[in-house]
This record gives C-alpha cells, sequence and structure tokens, in this order.
C-alpha cells in the first residue's frame, strides 16, 4: 500500500525565513496531494493542494511543489510568522479508492 | 464552508464499556472517515465508508466497529473500550473521487480508565 514519509520530524525556523518541509510517497498511482495544517488542539486544516498534472502552485506564502519521478512533494512557507506555529501533514491519495494515505506530521516552530 | 460536527470534544469512560461517538456533516458528502490521532504516529485510518450502509475497514479496525444508516451520519463504536484506545478520534468527510480533500471534525478526546 502507499508509503508516505515527512522530514524532518521537527523544525525550527526564525521568523521571517522560510521553511520547507519534504514528503515522499510510494505508490506511484497517486495523483492528488494535499497539505493539512494543524494548530494545537484545533482540527487540522487544509491549506493546500496539487493535483499529479501540476508541478507547482502557490496561494500567498505558501506553495506546494511536486516531482513525480522522484515521487516527492514539498511545502515552502516563506516570510515565517509566529502564527504558521503548528502540525503540518502531507497526505497522498490511494489510488481508486477514495482514500488518502497521511505522513506522521511535522511540528514546525517559528521562533519571534 | 463545509462542517464536519463530533459530538463530544471530550469524553470519559471505563474499561468494558461500549462506546459510541457520532459524526455528522452537512455537505452531502460521500465518504466519511474515521481516524486516531497518537502523538508520534499521525492520523492511523480505523474505518471508512463511501455510502449508506457501506464500510471498509482501514489500518487499525480492531476492536471498533461502524454503522452509516444516514449518508450525513457516521458513528464510531468500542464494542468494549480498552485503556489503549484512549486517543484523539478525528472524523473526516470528502465528495465521492480520488483527487477530493477530505475535511475533519474538532476532535473528541477520549480517556478509558
Amino acid at each position: 500500500g502507499e508509503n508516505v514519509e515527512q522530514h524532518p520530524s521537527t523544525l525550527s525556523v526564525q521568523e521571517g525565513d522560510s521553511a520547507v518541509i519534504k514528503c515522499t510517497y510510494s505508490d506511484s498511482a497517486s495523483n492528488y496531494f494535499p497539505w493539512y495544517k494543524q494548530e494545537l488542539g484545533k482540527r487540522p486544516q487544509l491549506i493546500i493542494d496539487i493535483r499529479s498534472n501540476v508541478g507547482e502552485k502557490k496561494d500567498q506564502r505558501i506553495a506546494v511543489t511536486l516531482n513525480k519521478t522522484a515521487k516527492h512533494f514539498s511545502l515552502h512557507i516563506t516570510e515565517t510568522q509566529p502564527e504558521d506555529s503548528a502540525v503540518y501533514f502531507c497526505a497522498a491519495s490511494i489510488g481508486g479508492n477514495n482514500r488518502l494515505a497521511f505522513g506522521k506530521g511535522n511540528q514546525v516552530v517559528v521562533i519571534p | 464552508d463545509v462542517k464536519v460536527t463530533q459530538s463530544s470534544r471530550y469524553l470519559v469512560k471505563r474499561t468494558g464499556e461500549k462506546v459510541f461517538l457520532e459524526c455528522v456533516q452537512d455537505m452531502d458528502h460521500e465518504n466519511m472517515f474515521w481516524y486516531r490521532q497518537d502523538p508520534g504516529l499521525g492520523l492511523r485510518l480505523i474505518y471508512f465508508s463511501y455510502d449508506v450502509k457501506m464500510k471498509e475497514k482501514g489500518d487499525i479496525p480492531e476492536g471498533y466497529s461502524v454503522s452509516r444508516e444516514k449518508k450525513e451520519r457516521f458513528s464510531l463504536i468500542l464494542e468494549s473500550a480498552s485503556t489503549n484506545q484512549t486517543s484523539m478520534y478525528l472524523c473526516a468527510s470528502s465528495r465521492w473521487g480520488d483527487l477530493e480533500p477530505q475535511h475533519f471534525g474538532d476532535g473528541t478526546r477520549l480517556s478509558i480508565l
């Protein structure tokens, strides 16, 4: 089955710097890759997603890039702010059955 | 905006009790999911349903069952609660299809004493 791995598990950045989280997946049939942000005590919320026919997608300070050949996709956060501190989960679709396989999450800490 | 509502934010039960966790979504989504979230283990799928009365086992179904009698409601049942089922439980829903995001509820923090 699909296996999704996230690196690094914890990331600390100075406010204003960029943060990059990378995920790898195993199933070449995966074609949808969402990213979720979960603040402490709150629900995971979709922040950006990308489909396999697109290499990059940007929404203000966040962007996602996809390399289907290498089977990895990354979340980029620019000009980080304290409110970006959260756990970020990547996911990949499991072909044909409406499911998502989630990574274990990255704790991002933005230091003021 | 999608609304996924879980019946309780916090729940405390005793070992051996039968426990029901309820989830309701208001967007006419075909798919509904139950996950448990534990530190360091991420989101693990317990069960999911793609239609009324239909269910599929996820990665960790042991000790759980589910019920979907109406499209908007998906229930998770702990048949005989055990302490190792103490966890955060998250419900999610999505439209049918492989390119659809899942929308999560606020979660139920369940403690089994």
